[in-house]
């Protein structure tokens, strides 16, 4: 079956502008998570979506990051007025339930790049 | 707050060579552990999942373990080949709220044919 999928798999986006990412979890998957990976800094946590809903939000950097999901499906991560150290490779994860079955199944992630 | 930490940072070893990558979190309370594959440019690849309960995983030339206790887990290669080199990384998965995973920094490993 279908895995995850993001789009673009590459972005080039000028200091200052808007970019929207995007990502099609598996299908019948109720969690969905968004990671960022940092040249350094690893892989973090940015936000985590049960259905339509956000409980978890501690990881967004800023407010210039924010992130939604509809119709418990597609979940698109909007970063507004770019900085460079927004450069990284956005990744989304998916899992059929939380606990002890809820292995995340990662996509190929969005590689971001502002100049 | 969990921290994972890996270790080496980077190994280089020649082929048919085995060996063992290390990884320790701080905090005991989780569901699982994780170890993963990235290959440069490219997404992650599980490759072992052990649940808090269990205390290894094997998989063809791969086993790993868990010591939750002392807060430890060791992902061992056998028979290591060039198409195993690849970042490996380690995650755990904390229990409650969102169950985010919570990653090292990875262990880069070169296998010289």
């Amino acid at each position: 079956g279908a895995g995850v999928s993001q789009s673009p798999s590459n972005k080039v986006t000028e200091k200052g502008k808007d970019v929207e990412l995007r990502c099609d979890p598996i299908s019948g998957h109720t969690a969905l998570y968004w990671y960022r990976q940092s040249l350094g800094q690893g892989l973090e946590f940015l936000i985590y979506f049960q259905g339509n809903s956000a409980p978890d939000k501690s990881g967004l950097p800023s407010d210039r990051f924010s992130a939604e999901r509809t119709g418990g499906s597609v979940s698109t991560l909007t970063i507004q007025r770019t900085q460079q150290e927004d450069s990284a490779v956005y990744l989304c994860a998916s899992s059929l339930s939380q606990g002890v079955r809820g292995t995340q199944y990662f996509g190929p992630g969005t590689r971001l790049l502002v100049l | 707050k969990q921290e994972v930490t890996q270790i080496p940072a980077a190994l280089s070893v020649p082929e048919g060579e085995n060996l063992v990558l290390n990884c320790s979190f701080t905090d005991s309370a989780i569901y699982n552990l994780q170890w993963f594959r990235q290959d440069p440019g490219k997404g992650l690849t599980s490759l072992l999942l052990i649940q808090s309960s269990q205390r290894e995983q094997t998989s063809g030339r791969l086993n790993a373990s868990l010591d939750k206790s002392s807060g430890r887990s060791t992902l061992y290669i056998a028979a290591s080949q060039p198409g195993d080199s690849a970042t490996y990384l380690c995650a755990v998965t904390a229990q409650g709220g969102s169950e985010k995973l919570v990653f090292g920094k990875g262990t880069k490993l070169t296998v010289n044919p």
